[in-house]
């Protein structure tokens, strides 16, 4: 079936420091979202996109969707302490009723 | 604006006992998923109602899990008997949209322990 699959895992970064979070999908998506979870928290909204090649910027998070509606990334700057969270992507299927297939969520550990 | 409400949001109890666990999306909102989250498994969506309608319960585990949605404004998702392996966060999320692929709020969830 299809799957979202994100990729790290996990991701220590210094404070600071820029780093990418991927999600890729084994079949083309209606749209995908973005959500985040802080720990002990529970998944917040962040973003959806939309159309082919859509890029989004949220201060220093920076979202893209692939030209193939297969893939997207989410790009932060400068990441600081409160950057500490797990991101989910999501993608809307465009079978099934429409059902949104969450990522395992990449888990971002930010060293001060 | 309340957001969506879930109880408890702790409960622990022993293997072979009953649970309920309660949700109230947001109001208006008339589509409402319930999700439970584990490190192993991540999140899992377990049923999906549309105007109090069960649409999709294909993620549901098994018999020992049910879930209702008698009226727009309340929802429980019951486990009995429970086992250890239920242990695990559960989350309700409701969308004002009636495809489940809009953006979903979530609510705070219950975290379950089965000992």
């Amino acid at each position: 079936g299809q799957q979202v699959m994100q990729i790290p895992q996990y991701q220590h970064v210094q404070e600071g420091e820029d780093f990418t979070t991927y999600c890729n999908s084994s079949t083309t998506l209606s749209n995908i979202q973005w959500y985040k979870q802080r720990p002990g928290g529970h998944p917040v909204f962040l973003i959806q996109l939309v159309k082919s090649g859509e890029v989004k910027k949220q201060k220093r998070l920076t979202f893209q969707f692939g030209e193939a509606k297969k893939n997207s990334s989410l790009h932060i700057t400068a990441t600081q302490t409160t950057d500490v969270g797990t991101y989910f992507c999501a993608g809307r299927r465009t079978d099934s009723w429409g059902k949104l297939q969450f990522g395992a969520g990449t888990q971002v550990v930010v060293t001060p | 604006d309340a957001g969506v409400i879930q109880s408890p949001r702790h409960e622990v109890t022993e293997m072979g006992q009953e649970v309920t666990l309660r949700c109230k999306p947001i109001s208006g909102h008339n589509s409402l998923f319930w999700y439970r989250q584990t490190m192993m498994r991540g999140l899992e969506l377990l049923i999906y109602f549309n105007n109090n309608v069960p649409i999709d319960d294909s993620g549901m585990p098994e018999d020992r899990f049910s879930a209702k949605m008698p009226n727009a404004s309340f929802s429980t998702l019951k486990i009995q008997p429970s086992e250890p392996r239920d242990s695990a966060v559960y989350f309700c999320a409701s969308t004002p949209e009636p495809s489940y692929g809009e953006t979903q709020y979530f609510g705070p969830g219950t975290r379950l322990l089965v000992l």
